[in-house]
């Protein structure tokens, strides 16, 4: 069974741009949550779908968003960047419906924002 | 909010040593994880473990919830369990949150 995948790998972006980053869940898995990793303030969850609704958000401003479609993948967008959005990105995957069962990581997108 | 714990944070050993890496949080959860972040950062599940014990090779993991912590125990260390390792507890599904992680070093 194929893992969990992400798009792109790495991506380079300027202040002000905005960006979107995709994820494959396990097949099989309906829950799709996304994490942030800085140096500083370590893995932080950013938000949670399951069967295309949000149902948990972190502590991100609104300029973070995503979304998933009817076949579980999902996408988060990032508008107006800053230059301390620079961070590796993680989605996870999960069997769901319990909120954070047993996940699944993809190998995250690294994100450079100059 | 729930807070995670992770001791020690580095972690110098020779091949073929033990250790035990700690895990404490603050409140009650509905479950804990523990993963290994390798050099490329990608984060691969090494337990799901809400209570007891589990064993998988030389890897074995303890989470005593009454008291709010957990171990995981690596024995036989490998240069290739160098790594950060993190555990992570869901705060009954309104958020999963990670400890500060442990940056192991297994030298030969």
């Amino acid at each position: 069974k194929a893992g969990v995948t992400q798009t792109p790998r790495y991506l380079i972006k300027t202040r002000g741009q905005q960006v979107t980053l995709s994820c494959s869940p396990i097949s099989g898995h309906r829950s799709v949550s996304w994490y942030q990793q800085t140096p500083g303030q370590g893995l932080q969850f950013l938000f949670e779908y399951f069967s295309e609704t949000q149902r948990n958000k972190g502590n991100f401003p609104g300029r973070f968003s995503g979304r998933q479609f009817s076949n579980s993948r999902s996408e988060m967008n990032v508008s107006t960047l800053e230059l301390g959005d620079s961070a590796l990105y993680l989605c996870a995957s999960s069997r769901g419906p319990e909120g954070f069962s047993e996940q699944y990581f993809g190998p995250g997108t690294r994100l450079t924002v100059t | 909010g729930i807070q995670v714990e992770q001791s020690p944070p580095d972690l110098i050993l020779q091949e073929g040593a033990n250790s035990t890496l700690r895990c404490n949080f603050s409140d009650s959860v509905n479950n804990l994880q523990w993963f290994h972040q390798n050099p490329w950062g990608q984060l691969i599940n090494l337990f799901y473990i809400p209570s007891g014990t589990k064993q998988n090779g030389r890897l074995s993991a303890t989470t005593v919830a009454t008291e709010r912590y957990s171990l995981l125990y690596i024995s036989s260390s490998q240069t290739t369990d160098s790594g950060v390792y993190f555990c992570a507890v869901d705060n009954y599904g309104q958020n999963f949150v990670f400890g500060p992680g442990t940056r192991l070093s297994v030298l030969p």
